[in-house]
């Protein structure tokens, strides 16, 4: 099975900063890999899938990249509405395992 | 617009069984497959059971031989029987579907607002 690892676990930005979040496979993935928010209390919602495809309606300030093993979520200029939790899949092959999440919060 | 709704959720003693139904509208259910997705208190989300449109079934380890996944596509509701219920299986449950019939792999697009199954004694 392919573990799915997050780094970091959570992390406090500044309003503007830059956010890079990375996700790890224990095997390579190629590039189905999907990147998921999930505000307080919400939903989760489909941000980026195809590693680097961002899904309708998704603001331009996030994007995704990397194949293989090694991906990357990057928030280019963190706003208040951006706090969530965010988790990576992999939706290579079963079982669809999820990232265990980064925290987002503002500093 | 796609819409998924949860409903079963509930309060069960260890050892009991609850079944889970998600409507969907909006969409061609028989084309797409359709998964559950949980979310313990205060935990993560993991993927629990997949239903493909041609109906191979697909089961993490931690509820194989204990649940059932099934769908009604002349009713476009998906279906998730859990049987031996454990303190473990406490979660939101959140259905879940394939994100596009032409990209392949397994994402989820979108996800319905989830019901809750809390077992205890």
């Amino acid at each position: 099975d392919i573990q799915m690892t997050q780094s970091p676990s959570s992390l406090s930005a500044s309003v503007g900063d830059r956010v890079i979040i990375t996700c790890r496979a224990s095997q390579g993935i190629t590039k189905y890999l999907a990147w998921y928010q999930q505000k307080p209390g919400k939903v989760p919602k489909l941000l980026i899938y195809g590693a680097s495809t961002l899904q309708s309606g998704v603001p331009s300030r996030f994007s995704g990249s990397g194949s293989g093993t090694d991906f990357t979520l990057t928030i280019s200029s963190l706003q208040p509405e951006d706090v969530a939790t965010y988790y990576c899949q992999n939706y290579n092959s079963d079982p669809w395992r999820f990232g265990q999440g980064t925290k987002v919060e503002i500093k | 617009e796609v819409q998924l709704f949860e409903s079963g959720g509930d309060l069960v003693q260890p050892g009991g069984s609850l079944r889970l139904s998600c409507a969907a509208s909006g969409f061609t259910f028989s084309s797409f497959a359709m998964s559950w997705v949980r979310q313990a208190p205060g935990k993560g989300l993991e993927w629990v059971s997949t239903l493909s449109s041609r109906g191979t079934t697909y089961y993490a380890d931690s509820v194989k031989g204990r649940f059932t996944i099934s769908r009604d596509n002349s009713k476009n509701t998906l279906y998730l029987q859990m049987d031996s219920l454990r303190a473990e299986d406490t979660a939101l449950y959140y259905c879940a579907k394939k994100g596009s019939t032409v990209t392949p792999g397994n994402y989820f697009d979108p996800w319905g607002p989830g019901t809750r199954v809390t077992v205890s004694s």
